[in-house]
């Protein structure tokens, strides 16, 4: 079975600042993708970026970026100029692709990012 | 993106009724709906996997008798908690995913209170 870390439970950056959010799998298989979630305190599962483990360039969404390495299986979460609305609770989530698979997704503990003013 | 919708959004019930969850997705067809849990400052936990028109798949330690799922269409789930009790309480989501496609879409999750 995949197992997605997520080594900070809680992190803190100021605001307009840059924040990393680490992610680590563990994994054996060729094909697969990692996704980031942001969910604020009303619950929702908000999908910020998704890396194919076959895409060459690092995946990009505005303010969202994700560095992945795929020799150390990390796939961190980058968020620049950090903006309060930005406080929220992040989740990596790990999907395994192949022929059969139910593409379920495994998450990772979740890391609490607060912005601070 | 592809918009999901679930109902209620909170439900509050005494101990020993059913609740019934529906989890619909409004613009395309789910082959795929997923189910979860998730308890306070915890991760999301998945229950199990459903596809239309066929049985529910339950992870380990989730009792297919106490949570009965049914997606008898394209665009509807439901899970079914039956004779609930205070440690049910928790924030159920469910997700629905395209043939095809990798990503899946969250419905806005409803929170269970069991008195």
């Amino acid at each position: 079975a995949q197992k997605i870390t997520q080594t900070q439970p809680g992190m803190f950056v100021q605001e307009k600042e840059a924040v990393t959010l680490d992610c680590t799998y563990d994994t054996s298989d060729q094909s697969y993708g990692l996704f980031w979630y942001k969910q604020p305190s009303s619950g929702e599962m908000i999908f910020l970026i998704y890396q194919g483990s076959y895409d060459e360039q690092n995946a990009t969404e505005g303010r969202y970026s994700l560095n992945f390495q795929k020799a150390r299986k990390s796939a961190n979460l980058v968020i620049s100029a950090s903006q309060l609305g930005d406080s929220a609770m992040y989740f990596c989530a790990f999907i395994r692709i192949s022929s059969g698979s139910a593409r379920q997704l495994t998450f990772g503990s979740g890391t609490q990012l607060t912005v601070l003013p | 993106g592809a918009v999901v919708s679930q109902h209620p959004s909170r439900v509050i019930c005494k101990s020993g009724t059913s609740v019934k969850i529906e989890c619909r997705s409004l613009d395309f067809q789910a082959t795929t709906m997923f189910w979860y849990r998730q308890f306070p400052k915890q991760s999301l936990m998945l229950m199990a996997t459903s596809n239309e028109g066929s049985k529910a798949t339950y992870e380990q330690g989730v009792e297919k008798d106490k949570f009965l799922i049914n997606h008898a269409s394209l665009t509807l789930s439901t899970l079914t908690v039956t004779s609930a009790h205070p440690e049910d309480s928790s924030f159920y989501i469910c997700s629905a995913r395209a043939a095809k496609y990798n990503e899946q879409f969250f419905g806005p999750g409803t929170r269970l209170t069991v008195l």
